[in-house]
């Protein structure tokens, strides 16, 4: 079993709608979760970083940690058809631990 | 204005050859790492480096070398391409947790 578990997708929803990404994991150790954004034939760009459970609102963009779950979160809101892209959430136990990704969800925001 | 920096962005090159792919960052961190992302597929960590003359192997097997002689600086060298070495090879940079990549190499061993 992967420690990180995310839905491929492809998951296609139409301009302005509100989009939900999630990640479960299995490793109760992790405490640092982040979101990365890779567009096509491009490097991943850190979205958002959160440490504890709760939200963290940026934008457009909130990321929900739910550590007793082991499930994390990433809502677009209006979506852009801009917002197309692969989500990937990662995550990790802290100090010089390796951050531990996910196999990312194919997002398309038709106009 | 501080990047992270990747060259070639694409190459193609027969089986057997020696290449090496260079990473440079100019935002003075001290962490640095290659991935291996095939599509559809997790990012895989192949090497890190936390400092000067400092390498680590990654958690997936690779026969791929690097070197951390300069902290801006961490290039790949692979001896001997072979077709299953055919992948996007991504470099990141770090000063505390938050990873920043690079723009990836698209290598393509024929």
């Amino acid at each position: 079993q992967k420690e990180v578990e995310q839905d491929p997708g492809p998951l296609s929803v139409p301009e302005g709608a509100i989009v939900s990404l999630n990640c479960t994991y299995s490793n109760s150790a992790f405490q640092y979760f982040m979101w990365y954004r890779q567009y096509s034939r491009k490097g991943p760009e850190l979205l958002m970083y959160t440490y504890s459970s709760g939200n963290k609102e940026d934008g457009r963009f909130t990321a929900q940690v739910d550590k007793s779950s082991k499930y994390i979160s990433l809502f677009i809101r209006d979506s852009q058809p801009s917002d197309s892209a692969t989500y990937l959430c990662a995550m990790k136990t802290g100090g010089y631990n390796k951050l531990i990704f996910g196999a990312g969800t194919r997002l398309a925001v038709h106009p | 204005e501080a990047d992270i920096y990747q060259t070639p962005r694409y190459l193609v090159i027969g089986t057997g050859k020696k290449i090496t792919l260079e990473c440079s960052q100019t935002m003075g961190h001290d962490k640095m790492y290659w991935y291996q992302q095939d599509p559809g597929m997790e990012l895989h960590l192949i090497h890190y480096s936390y400092g000067v003359n400092s390498t680590e192997k990654g958690d997936l097997s690779s026969e791929s070398t690097v070197s951390r002689i300069r902290t801006e600086h961490f290039p790949l060298t692979l001896e001997s391409a072979r077709p299953s070495h055919t992948s996007q090879y991504l470099c990141a940079s770090s000063h505390n947790d938050e990873q920043f990549f690079g723009p990836g190499t698209r290598l393509t061993v024929l």
